[in-house]
């Protein structure tokens, strides 16, 4: 089980978008809807901003996409807004009931 | 409110054995499979075990298989991760998580997490 590949960092200015990827294998993203995205401030818990490929939680604003595609999946922030810089982790499900994370992404808000 | 506080973290040593609980409240636990996720120091995030609404099955990361047990009482609403052969490469902060669904239903998505105890193992 290797952890899923994301960009170490990316970066926007307010009220631009950013895509982050987050890319798998046919045996987990490829094959599952089970891929959720998290954002974490420093100090805080991780909260859920995105579920299975595209949901997005109540209280989530819908600035926050999610899509995939093959053994990619990306998480889309429009209109960049200050709060949004964060780290931001991919997971999937891997199957036999096991859920693999990505290595995490670093955004900044210029 | 809906919460999960964890206890039970220390400093312990390579080999020994350490109990974390995860007190869940505000939302009927025994319909919520739980998850334990870890996150080591300057480091990602790493899921570590799954266990469904009733206990009846659990599931775990390579990387603690046949170390680990994760368990809950349903009737005290609380989850436990009994970690045995602890390593250095044990260190981290541990999380309890519930999962988005409801059972029967897993989503393999978790929308509650508690704010973690630390566990350092080291001699």
């Amino acid at each position: 089980q290797s952890a899923l590949t994301q960009p170490p960092s990316a970066s926007g200015s307010p009220g631009q978008s950013v895509t982050i990827s987050c890319t798998g294998t046919s045996s987990d993203v490829g094959v599952y809807k089970y891929v959720s995205w998290y954002q974490q401030h420093p100090g805080k818990a991780p909260k859920l901003m995105i579920y299975e490929v595209y949901k997005r939680p109540s209280g989530v604003p819908d600035r926050f996409s999610g899509s995939k595609s093959g053994n990619m999946a990306s998480l889309t922030v429009s209109g960049l807004q200050t709060e949004d810089e964060a780290d931001y982790y991919c997971s999937s499900y891997a199957g036999s009931n096991t859920v693999l994370f990505g290595g995490g992404t670093k955004l900044t808000v210029l | 409110q809906v919460q999960l506080v964890e206890s039970g973290g220390g400093v312990v040593q390579p080999g020994r054995s350490l109990r974390l609980s995860c007190a869940a409240a505000g939302f009927t636990f025994r319909t919520y499979a739980m998850h334990w996720v870890r996150q080591a120091p300057g480091k990602g995030l790493e899921w570590v075990a799954i266990i469904s609404y009733d206990g009846s099955d659990k599931y775990y990361a390579d990387s603690v298989k046949g170390r680990f047990t994760i368990s809950r009482d349903n009737s005290k609403n609380t989850l436990y991760l009994q970690m045995n052969s602890l390593k250095g490469e044990d260190t981290a902060v541990y999380s309890c998580a519930r999962d988005i669904a409801t059972s029967p239903y897993l989503s393999y998505a978790v929308d509650v997490w508690g704010q973690g105890t630390p566990v350092t193992v080291s001699s």
